[in-house]
């Protein structure tokens, strides 16, 4: 299976800054079958990105995402109060599908 | 809008077996699987399994292979996950989402506290 290894655990930023989340794929995989999802405390996921590119509507444009080979990065570009949460990413094209272990990012 | 709505929390004694509803509503059920999700606490998501929206065809995570189902009543747009045997390390929050196997996910249900104590 595709182990998605995310780094680093925790981030610590203040509000304004900019947060890079990294996911990275134990084997060769396309971007098209990876996705972002935020957890904020108590809530369940939701969706935040896929593709690696592409939005859901009423995702903020702050957000954007990116691949490079088994690579992928999440980019909050200035952060705001409801932007502290977890992260996580999930492959989706290989069988069985598999989510890394979590960013969190917090106020510092 | 599309809407998943889990059951209520359960707590269980080990052994028992608990099943966790997931009513649909705002989509064409049959267009779409659900797959199952858990998270115990303070912990990541772990990937459980998913069924097809249209059929009883069920996938199954290889740790849960023999004590878990997986179920559609197409009738009433629900899902249904049935976890038997259950363990004290099964005490987490189970949610449902929709989408297969192949798929993001991206409707979830608000989530289910199953708590596994003696």
């Amino acid at each position: 299976e595709i182990v998605l290894t995310q780094s680093p655990g925790t981030l610590s930023l203040s509000p304004g800054e900019r947060a890079s989340l990294s996911c990275r794929a134990s084997q060769s995989m396309s971007g098209s079958s990876l996705a972002w999802y935020q957890q904020r405390a108590g809530q369940a996921p939701r969706l935040l990105m896929y593709g690696p590119s592409s939005r859901p509507s009423g995702i903020p444009d702050r957000f954007s995402g990116s691949a490079s080979g088994a690579d992928f990065t999440l980019t909050i570009s200035r952060l705001e109060p409801e932007d502290f949460a977890v992260y996580y990413c999930h492959q989706f094209g290989s069988s069985p599908p598999t989510f890394g272990q979590g960013t969190k990012v917090e106020i510092k | 809008q599309v809407q998943l709505v889990q059951s209520g929390g359960e707590v269980k004694k080990p052994g028992a077996s608990v099943k966790v509803s997931c009513k649909a509503s705002g989509y064409t059920f049959t267009s779409f699987g659900i797959t199952w999700v858990r998270q115990a606490p303070g912990q990541g998501l772990e990937w459980m399994g998913w069924i097809a929206g249209y059929n009883t065809n069920a996938h199954y995570a290889q740790k849960f292979q023999g004590r878990v189902a997986m179920t559609t009543d197409i009738s009433t747009t629900t899902a249904y996950m049935e976890l038997r045997s259950l363990r004290s390390d099964d005490t987490a929050v189970y949610f449902c989402a929709r989408g297969s196997g192949y798929e993001l996910l991206d409707y979830w249900g608000q989530g289910t506290l199953v708590t596994v104590s003696s």
